[in-house]
Protein backbone atom coordinates (compact mmCIF):
# COMPACT_ATOMS: atom_id res chain seq x y z
CA UNK A 1 0.00 0.00 0.00
CA UNK A 2 1.36 3.35 -1.08
CA UNK A 3 1.23 5.88 1.55
CA UNK A 4 2.03 9.39 1.51
CA UNK A 5 2.03 11.05 5.06
CA UNK A 6 1.80 15.11 6.15
CA UNK A 7 1.08 16.33 9.32
CA UNK A 8 -2.41 17.66 8.96
CA UNK A 9 -1.76 20.66 11.09
CA UNK A 10 -2.87 23.43 11.16
CA UNK A 11 0.50 25.35 11.16
CA UNK A 12 0.40 28.43 11.99
CA UNK A 13 3.20 31.03 11.20
CA UNK A 14 3.31 34.94 11.74
CA UNK A 15 3.45 36.95 8.14
CA UNK A 16 6.83 37.16 6.93
CA UNK A 17 8.36 34.03 7.78
CA UNK A 18 9.20 30.92 6.96
CA UNK A 19 6.67 28.26 6.61
CA UNK A 20 8.09 24.48 6.32
CA UNK A 21 6.01 21.25 5.12
CA UNK A 22 6.90 18.14 5.34
CA UNK A 23 6.31 15.24 3.80
CA UNK A 24 7.23 11.21 3.87
CA UNK A 25 6.06 8.59 1.55
CA UNK A 26 6.52 4.53 1.47
CA UNK A 27 7.38 3.51 -1.93
CA UNK A 28 11.06 3.81 -2.75
CA UNK A 29 10.30 3.65 -6.40
CA UNK A 30 8.14 6.92 -6.38
CA UNK A 31 10.18 8.74 -9.19
CA UNK A 32 8.32 12.46 -8.78
CA UNK A 33 6.75 14.48 -6.08
CA UNK A 34 4.63 17.38 -6.14
CA UNK A 35 2.97 20.67 -4.32
CA UNK A 36 -0.51 21.39 -4.86
CA UNK A 37 -1.64 24.22 -2.87
CA UNK A 38 -5.64 23.74 -1.98
CA UNK A 39 -7.88 26.75 -1.20
CA UNK A 40 -11.00 26.13 0.82
CA UNK A 41 -13.98 25.09 -1.41
CA UNK A 42 -11.68 25.05 -4.66
CA UNK A 43 -9.60 22.60 -6.60
CA UNK A 44 -5.63 21.75 -6.36
CA UNK A 45 -3.59 23.93 -8.14
CA UNK A 46 0.37 23.41 -8.61
CA UNK A 47 2.99 25.30 -6.81
CA UNK A 48 5.85 23.09 -7.55
CA UNK A 49 6.97 19.40 -8.85
CA UNK A 50 10.71 17.90 -8.12
CA UNK A 51 12.51 15.04 -9.68
CA UNK A 52 15.91 14.92 -8.48
CA UNK A 53 17.48 14.94 -5.21
CA UNK A 54 18.48 18.48 -3.70
CA UNK A 55 16.75 21.64 -4.04
CA UNK A 56 14.50 23.33 -6.79
CA UNK A 57 13.62 27.02 -5.98
CA UNK A 58 10.79 29.15 -7.37
CA UNK A 59 10.24 32.82 -6.32
CA UNK A 60 9.58 32.45 -2.22
CA UNK A 61 8.80 28.05 -2.75
CA UNK A 62 11.72 26.11 -2.55
CA UNK A 63 11.12 22.21 -2.81
CA UNK A 64 13.58 19.37 -1.57
CA UNK A 65 13.81 16.07 -1.86
CA UNK A 66 15.98 13.50 0.08
CA UNK A 67 14.88 9.98 -1.82
CA UNK A 68 17.37 8.09 0.94
CA UNK A 69 14.91 9.18 3.52
CA UNK A 70 11.87 8.83 0.86
CA UNK A 71 11.08 13.09 1.98
CA UNK A 72 9.70 15.59 0.81
CA UNK A 73 9.89 19.74 1.87
CA UNK A 74 8.04 22.85 0.97
CA UNK A 75 9.63 26.27 2.28
CA UNK A 76 7.56 29.28 2.03
CA UNK A 77 9.75 32.29 2.73
CA UNK A 78 7.89 35.43 3.12
CA UNK A 79 4.63 34.18 4.24
CA UNK A 80 1.91 36.04 3.01
CA UNK A 81 -1.72 36.09 4.36
CA UNK A 82 -2.91 34.68 1.27
CA UNK A 83 -0.76 31.62 1.40
CA UNK A 84 -3.15 30.22 3.98
CA UNK A 85 -4.43 27.07 2.37
CA UNK A 86 -3.98 23.53 2.76
CA UNK A 87 -0.33 22.12 1.04
CA UNK A 88 -0.88 18.65 -0.52
CA UNK A 89 2.11 16.24 -1.84
CA UNK A 90 1.63 14.21 -4.25
CA UNK A 91 3.97 11.42 -5.12
CA UNK A 92 3.74 9.57 -8.86
CA UNK A 93 4.88 5.94 -8.40
CA UNK A 94 6.47 3.83 -10.87
CA UNK A 95 5.55 0.42 -9.49
CA UNK A 96 3.40 -0.40 -12.16
CA UNK A 97 4.15 0.11 -15.48
CA UNK A 98 1.44 2.73 -17.17
CA UNK A 99 0.10 4.02 -14.20
CA UNK A 100 0.36 7.50 -13.55
CA UNK A 101 -1.71 8.23 -10.90
CA UNK A 102 -0.53 10.65 -8.05
CA UNK A 103 -0.91 9.62 -4.61
CA UNK A 104 -1.80 12.29 -2.33
CA UNK A 105 -1.43 13.19 1.47
CA UNK A 106 -4.20 14.17 3.51
CA UNK A 107 -2.30 18.23 3.08
CA UNK A 108 -1.33 20.13 6.42
CA UNK A 109 -3.42 23.13 6.74
CA UNK A 110 -1.14 26.08 6.96
CA UNK A 111 -2.64 29.78 8.21
CA UNK A 112 -0.64 33.15 8.37
CA UNK A 113 -1.07 35.53 11.29
CA UNK A 114 -1.20 39.00 9.97
CA UNK B 1 -6.22 29.26 -23.31
CA UNK B 2 -9.23 27.98 -21.39
CA UNK B 3 -8.86 25.12 -18.42
CA UNK B 4 -10.32 22.24 -17.54
CA UNK B 5 -14.10 22.35 -16.91
CA UNK B 6 -16.77 20.34 -14.90
CA UNK B 7 -20.44 19.94 -14.81
CA UNK B 8 -22.17 20.50 -12.73
CA UNK B 9 -20.50 22.21 -9.82
CA UNK B 10 -22.62 20.45 -7.19
CA UNK B 11 -25.19 17.91 -7.42
CA UNK B 12 -27.81 16.60 -4.72
CA UNK B 13 -28.85 13.18 -5.58
CA UNK B 14 -31.25 10.48 -3.15
CA UNK B 15 -29.94 7.13 -2.53
CA UNK B 16 -30.13 4.55 -5.18
CA UNK B 17 -30.17 7.41 -7.78
CA UNK B 18 -28.00 7.36 -10.86
CA UNK B 19 -25.47 10.44 -11.10
CA UNK B 20 -23.19 11.58 -14.36
CA UNK B 21 -20.56 13.98 -13.67
CA UNK B 22 -18.59 15.69 -16.80
CA UNK B 23 -15.60 16.76 -17.48
CA UNK B 24 -14.03 18.69 -20.27
CA UNK B 25 -10.23 18.69 -20.41
CA UNK B 26 -7.90 21.15 -21.40
CA UNK B 27 -7.51 21.17 -25.44
CA UNK B 28 -5.25 18.66 -26.73
CA UNK B 29 -4.44 17.27 -23.52
CA UNK B 30 -4.66 13.39 -24.32
CA UNK B 31 -4.46 12.43 -20.38
CA UNK B 32 -7.42 12.49 -18.01
CA UNK B 33 -7.59 11.58 -14.47
CA UNK B 34 -10.71 11.16 -11.88
CA UNK B 35 -10.03 11.46 -8.45
CA UNK B 36 -12.23 11.38 -5.24
CA UNK B 37 -11.81 14.00 -2.66
CA UNK B 38 -13.55 13.37 0.63
CA UNK B 39 -13.94 16.22 3.40
CA UNK B 40 -10.80 16.82 5.11
CA UNK B 41 -8.61 14.29 2.76
CA UNK B 42 -6.66 14.36 -0.07
CA UNK B 43 -7.63 13.19 -3.72
CA UNK B 44 -8.06 9.43 -3.79
CA UNK B 45 -6.79 8.29 -7.53
CA UNK B 46 -10.49 6.37 -9.27
CA UNK B 47 -9.34 5.94 -13.28
CA UNK B 48 -6.82 7.04 -16.01
CA UNK B 49 -7.38 7.81 -19.54
CA UNK B 50 -5.47 7.94 -22.34
CA UNK B 51 -7.30 8.84 -25.07
CA UNK B 52 -10.41 6.94 -25.71
CA UNK B 53 -8.52 4.09 -24.09
CA UNK B 54 -8.86 3.46 -20.41
CA UNK B 55 -5.65 1.95 -19.26
CA UNK B 56 -6.05 2.19 -15.16
CA UNK B 57 -9.38 1.77 -13.99
CA UNK B 58 -7.84 0.22 -10.53
CA UNK B 59 -9.25 3.36 -8.16
CA UNK B 60 -12.87 2.74 -8.77
CA UNK B 61 -14.56 1.35 -5.41
CA UNK B 62 -17.10 -0.61 -6.76
CA UNK B 63 -18.79 -1.89 -10.27
CA UNK B 64 -21.43 1.29 -9.38
CA UNK B 65 -18.70 3.11 -10.58
CA UNK B 66 -17.96 3.42 -14.37
CA UNK B 67 -16.04 6.39 -16.56
CA UNK B 68 -16.11 7.01 -20.08
CA UNK B 69 -14.05 8.91 -22.99
CA UNK B 70 -15.61 7.80 -26.06
CA UNK B 71 -13.87 10.46 -28.59
CA UNK B 72 -10.68 11.20 -26.01
CA UNK B 73 -11.78 14.59 -25.00
CA UNK B 74 -15.06 14.80 -22.71
CA UNK B 75 -14.97 12.28 -20.26
CA UNK B 76 -18.30 11.19 -18.16
CA UNK B 77 -17.73 9.41 -14.55
CA UNK B 78 -21.48 7.96 -14.29
CA UNK B 79 -22.23 6.44 -10.97
CA UNK B 80 -24.88 4.32 -9.94
CA UNK B 81 -27.33 3.37 -7.08
CA UNK B 82 -25.69 6.42 -5.59
CA UNK B 83 -25.01 5.24 -1.76
CA UNK B 84 -24.30 7.98 1.51
CA UNK B 85 -20.06 6.93 1.20
CA UNK B 86 -20.28 8.47 -2.33
CA UNK B 87 -20.53 12.03 -0.86
CA UNK B 88 -17.55 13.37 -2.01
CA UNK B 89 -15.83 16.08 -4.57
CA UNK B 90 -15.29 14.39 -8.49
CA UNK B 91 -12.25 15.70 -9.61
CA UNK B 92 -10.77 15.47 -13.08
CA UNK B 93 -7.82 16.54 -13.80
CA UNK B 94 -5.73 16.33 -17.04
CA UNK B 95 -2.14 16.27 -18.76
CA UNK B 96 -0.87 16.61 -22.40
CA UNK B 97 0.75 12.70 -21.66
CA UNK B 98 0.71 11.05 -18.82
CA UNK B 99 3.90 11.53 -17.03
CA UNK B 100 3.47 15.48 -16.95
CA UNK B 101 1.39 18.08 -14.76
CA UNK B 102 -2.04 16.59 -13.78
CA UNK B 103 -3.85 20.33 -14.09
CA UNK B 104 -7.76 20.02 -12.17
CA UNK B 105 -10.62 21.13 -12.94
CA UNK B 106 -12.79 22.93 -10.40
CA UNK B 107 -14.70 19.64 -9.13
CA UNK B 108 -18.28 18.50 -8.70
CA UNK B 109 -19.20 18.39 -5.30
CA UNK B 110 -21.72 15.37 -4.67
CA UNK B 111 -24.17 15.07 -1.78
CA UNK B 112 -26.40 12.06 -1.56
CA UNK B 113 -29.13 12.40 0.59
Amino acid sequence: QKEVEQNSGPLSVPEGAIASLNCTYSDRGSQSFFWYRQYSGKSPELIMFIYSNGDKEDGRFTAQLNKASQYVSLLIRDSQPSDSATYLCAVRSSYRAGSYQLTFGKGTKLSVIP
Amino acid sequence: GAGVSQSPRYKVAKRGQDVALRCDPISGHVSLFWYQQALGQGPEFLTYFQNEAQLDKSGLPSDRFFAERPEGSVSTLKIQRTQQEDSAVYLCASSSRAPTTQYFGPGTRLTVL
